[in-house]
């Protein structure tokens, strides 16, 4: 059973940097059969995918966001992060990781439970 | 608005049946991309419930089904029970980017 747990500042000041760490476990993010997925949910329904990194760091990201994305994998730590810059009130959600298996099912089957970051001065 | 359309509400009594609908368009559904539903309960994370248009994962009840025709599919939850009051979401692609529709709030009468 994999599991996945968000980390990071609920609360981000506008024009700063949101950054989130995913930590995983039940799994490994150096394994070849996975993309690890970021994932947000504007208030009060809203899901966007965000983007995923592979775990040679090949990242695919959601063209609205991608001047601003960075996604980063240590292995060593079994976690992924995410790094948004220039943040506005638009960014504030919650958070999701979540992982996307290359089984064929092609859906993103295992998530965190979410972590609501505000953006807020 | 998403690219992919559900209505905002259904809602049914205990043991009937509800469907959900999720329109897109030949770019995506309509493209041959897979249609994935996802139940979500109140504050927490969305569930899978059934991956590749027709499949439910293990442990999801077989009162959850799902169908795709054309630009279009459809989810079914027959024989509804309380524990179905949630919110779903269909999840497809368009070549580039994973698209959720807006979600469908099922309301258990």
């Amino acid at each position: 059973q994999v599991q996945l747990q968000e980390s990071g500042p609920g609360l981000v000041k506008p024009s700063q940097t949101l950054s989130l760490t995913c930590t995983v476990s039940g799994g490994r993010v150096s394994s070849r059969d996975s993309y690890w997925t970021w994932i947000r949910q504007h208030p009060p329904k809203g899901l966007e995918w965000i983007g995923y990194i592979y775990h040679n760091g090949d990242t695919y990201f959601n063209p609205s966001l991608r001047s601003r994305l960075t996604m980063s994998v240590d292995t060593s730590k079994n976690e992924f992060s995410l790094k948004l810059t220039s943040v506005t009130a638009a960014d504030t959600g919650v958070y999701f990781c979540a992982r996307l298996p290359l089984d064929g099912s092609n859906a993103f089957d295992y998530w965190g439970q979410g972590t609501l970051v505000t953006v807020s001065s | 608005q998403s690219v992919l359309t559900q209505p905002p509400s259904v809602s049914g009594a205990p043991g009937q049946t509800v469907t959900i609908s999720c329109t897109g368009s030949s770019s995506n559904i309509g493209a041959g991309y897979d249609v994935h539903w996802y139940q979500q309960l109140p504050g927490t994370a969305p569930k899978l419930v059934i991956y590749a248009n027709t499949n439910r994962p293990s442990g999801v009840p077989d009162r959850f089904s799902a169908s795709k025709s054309g630009a279009s599919a459809s989810l079914a939850i027959t024989g509804l029970l309380a524990e179905d009051e949630a919110d779903y979401y269909c999840l497809s692609y368009d070549g580039t980017v994973r698209i959720f529709g807006g979600g469908t709030k099922v309301t258990v009468l």
